[in-house]
């Protein structure tokens, strides 16, 4: 079973730049995370989509980050502009369905570094 | 909001058991998980536990639960260098469906 892909695998910018990351999840995994993992720290959710539709952005910075997941299936997560502070891995992260038990179990893709000169 | 710790660093010798805690404080915690992170990649899930469950064992790794203290470990047996990577602990309470990580403990496995 394939795992989840993310590209690009690293991303240089200038800060006040644009910079977009794409992630296919496991097949068939209805849901999907964005997770935000500055250096030295676990993984913080910014997003989670169930199929199409957002279930909880609320630490998403709106100002500057966007994500959307038209189809229910690929995701894009964007930033625009840029700063420094955005400098971390982006892993997205799928499960089969939003649930606590062992179907909610979340399987991560291999995460995008971006460092914001 | 809920916590999750850990130590950030554990060092081994090759060949010993290695033993990774981590303590959280929600008390309604229903599954307990340990990710890897090896440089460069994503994590890994490695094992999930049950808060019902005070043990479960999977080839080298034991993962021991105490409920009561909130301690989580994670035992690996005879590690290897390959073992070397961030082990991060992570908890999902009752009615919460988006786990809690802890910071990762970096382990390093010296021949």
């Amino acid at each position: 079973e394939a795992g989840v892909a993310q590209s690009p695998r690293y991303k240089i910018i200038e800060k006040r730049q644009s910079v977009a990351f794409w992630c296919n999840p496991i097949s068939g995994h209805a849901t999907l995370y964005w997770y935000q993992q500055i250096l030295g720290q676990g993984p913080k959710l910014l997003i989670q989509f169930q199929n199409n539709g957002v279930v909880d952005d609320s630490q998403l910075p709106k100002d500057r980050f966007s994500a959307e997941r038209l189809k229910g299936v690929d995701s894009t997560l964007k930033i625009q502009p840029a700063k420094l502070e955005d400098s971390a891995v982006y892993l997205c992260a799928s499960s089969l369905r939003f649930a606590g038990g062992p179907k909610g179990t979340q399987y991560f893709g291999p995460g995008t570094r971006l460092l914001v000169l | 909001g809920e916590d999750v710790e850990q130590s950030l660093f554990l060092s081994v010798r090759e060949g010993d058991s290695s033993v990774i805690n981590c303590t959280y404080t929600d008390s309604s915690s229903t599954y307990l998980y340990w990710y890897k992170q090896e440089p460069g990649a994503g994590l890994q899930l490695l094992t999930y536990i049950f808060s019902n469950m005070d043990m479960k064992q999977d080839q080298r790794l034991t993962v021991l639960l105490n409920k009561k203290d909130k301690h989580l470990s994670l035992r690996i047996a005879d590690t290897q260098t390959g073992d070397s990577a961030i082990y991060f602990c992570a908890e999902k309470g009752l009615g919460s469906y988006i786990p809690t990580f802890g910071r990762g403990t970096s382990l390093i496995v010296h021949p």
